[in-house]
C-alpha cells in the first residue's frame, strides 16, 4: 500500500550544527515531494518541494536531495538555529487523477541553543 | 496567513452526534483537500475535491462525507463520533495546474474537534 516512513522521529542538535531527517516512499507513482514545519497547535507550512525529475534543490540553508531508485528523500538543514526547533513532515504525493499526498509520521527537532 | 480559513476554531460534542467542519479555499484556488490529525501523529489524507468534484480519496471512514459547494468552500460531515475521532482537522487548497498551481497546499488553520 501507500506508504512514506520517516526516521528519526525525534532529533536534537546543538545550534549550529546540521540537521539531516530521511524519508522512504513506497508508492512509485509518486511524483511530488514536499516538506512540511508545523509548530505546535498551528498549521503545516511548506519549507521545501522537490518534483521528481529533479535530484536536488536548495533554498538558503535548507535543501532536499531525492533517489528515485531507491525510493528515498532527505531533508538537509545547515546551520540550525533555536527557531528551527518544530516538527518536520515529509510527504510523497500520487497522482491519480486527483492528487493523494501520504505524509510520514513527523521528526521532532530540538535546537539547543 | 494562507488565506484558507476554516470554521469552527474549536469543537466539543459527545460520542454519537454528528458535526459539520467548514472550510473557505484562497481565492482562485479550486481543489480542496481535507486531513485529520490525530494526536502527536501525522496527516492523514482524508479526500480532495476539485470544482466540485470528487477527485481523490485516502482513508475515510464511512462515518464522515464531505462535499464541495458551487462557491468553492468545502464542509467535512463526521457522523455517529467516537473517541478516536478527537482530532484536529486540517483542510488545504491549491491552485488548478494550468494557472502555475497543483502543487504546493496551503493548509488552514483547522478545526479542533474533541469528542466526550
Amino acid at each position: 500500500g501507500e506508504n512514506v516512513e520517516q526516521h528519526p522521529s525525534t532529533l536534537s542538535v546543538q545550534e549550529g550544527d546540521s540537521a539531516v531527517i530521511k524519508c522512504t516512499y513506497s508508492d512509485s507513482a509518486s511524483n511530488y515531494f514536499p516538506w512540511y514545519k508545523q509548530e505546535l497547535g498551528k498549521r503545516p507550512q511548506l519549507i521545501i518541494d522537490i518534483r521528481s525529475n529533479v535530484g536536488e534543490k536548495k533554498d538558503q540553508r535548507i535543501a532536499v536531495t531525492l533517489n528515485k531508485t531507491a525510493k528515498h528523500f532527505s531533508l538537509h538543514i545547515t546551520e540550525t538555529q533555536p527557531e528551527d526547533s518544530a516538527v518536520y513532515f515529509c510527504a510523497a504525493r500520487i497522482a491519480t487523477g486527483g492528487f493523494k499526498t501520504i505524509f510520514g509520521a513527523g521528526t521532532r527537532l530540538f535546537v539547543k541553543a | 496567513d494562507s488565506g484558507v480559513t476554516q470554521t469552527p476554531k474549536h469543537l466539543i460534542t459527545a460520542t454519537g452526534q454528528r458535526v459539520t467542519l467548514r472550510c473557505s479555499p484562497r481565492s482562485g484556488d479550486l481543489s480542496v483537500y481535507w486531513y485529520q490529525q490525530s494526536l502527536d501523529q501525522g496527516l492523514q489524507f482524508l479526500i480532495q475535491y476539485y470544482n466540485g468534484e470528487e477527485r481523490a480519496k485516502g482513508n475515510i471512514l464511512e462515518r464522515f462525507s464531505a462535499q464541495q459547494f458551487p462557491d468553492l468552500h468545502s464542509e467535512l460531515n463526521l457522523s455517529s463520533l467516537e473517541l478516536g475521532d478527537s482530532a484536529l482537522y486540517f483542510c488545504a487548497s491549491s491552485l488548478p495546474k494550468g494557472q502555475g498551481g497543483g502543487n504546493e497546499q496551503f493548509f488552514g488553520p483547522g478545526t479542533r474537534l474533541t469528542v466526550l
